[in-house]
């Protein structure tokens, strides 16, 4: 069984300015990916960054990147030079082997201009 | 990105009546999908997973004959919702994945659904 937890229910930030979103999960898996979904106010999912628990490397994508604590279960996404179109809520993610996503309760993300 | 459409966008329908649900895959085969429920301001919550030509697994408390999916090709899976009612009122998106776990899910638009 997976599950995945988001503490913060609401962040705001101010445009150009960086936020970190926290994320820690549990899972039996030995193989399992990490995902971080944005579901803007169109309520349209959308990916925003993955993380293979095999590989030690941080994920990063543009101004998104991650930072992935195995032993510890956490997976926290950070967002720099905040945008306002970065107003979305955001979901943590994790999939078993089967390929089942479990999402975290979701933060919801304010960037102020 | 793969494109995942979802129709229709919105639905009302009246009490006892049924409503059927589409996901299809533009551009891509999709050897599973997904359906989640997710309440106002809550998570997506996962009711059931849909292989090509197999039964759906539906997650526990879900009742199957209530939710039926159908996953008759590679690029459409339903969701049909029996004898709706008020309670069944929610936001249900589907999503579909081509090949492995870590690969990327597309999800489609989302159903509002309104039983009155």
């Amino acid at each position: 069984a997976q599950t995945v937890t988001q503490s913060q229910p609401e962040m705001s930030v101010q445009e150009a300015e960086t936020v970190t979103l926290s994320c820690t999960y549990d899972t039996s898996e030995n193989n399992y990916y990490l995902f971080w979904y944005k579901q803007p106010p169109s309520r349209q999912m959308i990916l925003v960054i993955r993380q293979e628990a095999y590989k030690q490397q941080n994920a990063t994508e543009n101004r998104f990147s991650v930072n992935f604590q195995k032993a510890a279960k956490s997976f926290s996404l950070k967002i720099s030079d905040s945008q306002l179109g970065d107003t979305a809520m955001y979901f943590c993610a994790s999939t078993d082997s089967w390929g089942k996503l479990q999402f975290g309760a979701g933060t919801q993300v304010v960037v102020t201009p | 990105g793969a494109v995942v459409s979802q129709h229709p966008s919105r639905v009302i329908c009246k009490s006892g009546t049924s409503v059927k649900i589409e996901c299809r895959s533009l551009d891509f085969q999709a050897t599973t999908m997904f359906w989640y429920r997710q309440f106002p301001k809550k998570s997506l919550m996962l009711m059931a997973t849909s292989n090509e030509g197999s039964k759906a697994t539906y997650e526990q408390g879900v009742e199957k004959d209530k939710f039926l999916i159908n996953h008759a090709s590679l690029t459409l899976s339903t969701l049909t919702v029996t004898s709706a009612h008020p309670e069944d009122s929610s936001f249900y998106i589907c999503s579909a994945r081509a090949a492995g776990p870590g690969t990327e899910a597309f999800f489609g638009q989302g159903t509002r659904l309104t039983v009155v």
